[in-house]
């Protein structure tokens, strides 16, 4: 079976600092990754997502950047934090090509930036 | 263009009693269509689809899902409620032929609050 993890689950930091957010997935091959952040506890704003090594696409401009390394990585990043940048972060993976695109997430990271 | 609405904020329902969750969509094609569940601090569950077929869809902890052309709906049922299935329930979205990059369009929530 498939699971998806992330880390770290929490994270406090300071406006003006880097920022590193994993995610991987176990269990499959070739999927398609995403980035989400959710503020507040509702709707969820997709940031990034990926198609395959390398390839990402980013859906907001923003000072957050996205990396897949490897096929099964997906990595958030930023070099300086804004206080607007704290929210809840959730990574998902979905089956490549044509399949119908249920996506499946992560428990995801509640960073808070002070 | 794709979206999804789901017009009510919150539902309260008294536990035993049957619930709905209401969503409506728009997409250019035919349409895939999702439920997912959020408990607090948690990810998303994926809780059932629509692809094609039956339009009575039966998914995960007795829940299920009306999908309705004309009205372009696809309402989240439950014979009964527990009180258990509190949470934040999410209608989303996808255009069949949306080719490679599979873009799902998420509602905004709505909040469950089952009342013992």
């Amino acid at each position: 079976s498939q699971t998806i993890h992330q880390w770290p689950a929490t994270l406090v930091q300071p406006v003006g600092s880097p920022l590193s957010l994993e995610c991987t997935v176990e269990g499959t091959s070739n999927p398609n990754l995403y980035w989400y952040r959710q503020a507040a506890g509702r709707g969820l704003q997709l940031l990034f997502y990926s198609v395959g090594i390398g390839q990402i696409s980013s859906e907001v401009p923003q000072n957050l950047s996205a990396s897949r390394p490897q096929d099964r990585q997906f990595i958030l990043s930023s070099k300086k934090l804004l206080l607007s940048d704290s929210g809840f972060y959730l990574c998902a993976w979905s089956v490549g090509g044509g399949a119908s695109g249920e996506q499946y997430f992560g428990p995801g990271t509640r960073l808070t930036v002070t | 263009a794709q979206s999804v609405a789901q017009p009510e904020d919150q539902v309260n329902v008294a536990e035993g009693n049957p619930l709905t969750v209401k969503c409506t969509y728009s997409v250019s094609g035919n349409p895939y269509l999702f439920w997912y569940v959020q408990y607090p601090n948690r990810g998303l569950q994926f809780l059932l689809k629509y692809i094609t077929g039956d339009n009575l869809v039966k998914g995960s902890y007795g829940f299920e899902a009306e999908f309705n052309k004309s009205q372009t709906s696809f309402h989240l049922k439950k014979p009964s409620a527990l009180v258990s299935d509190s949470a934040l329930y999410f209608c989303a979205v996808r255009d069949r032929y949306s080719g490679g990059y599979q873009k799902v369009t998420f509602g905004i929530g709505t909040k469950l609050q089952v009342i013992p």
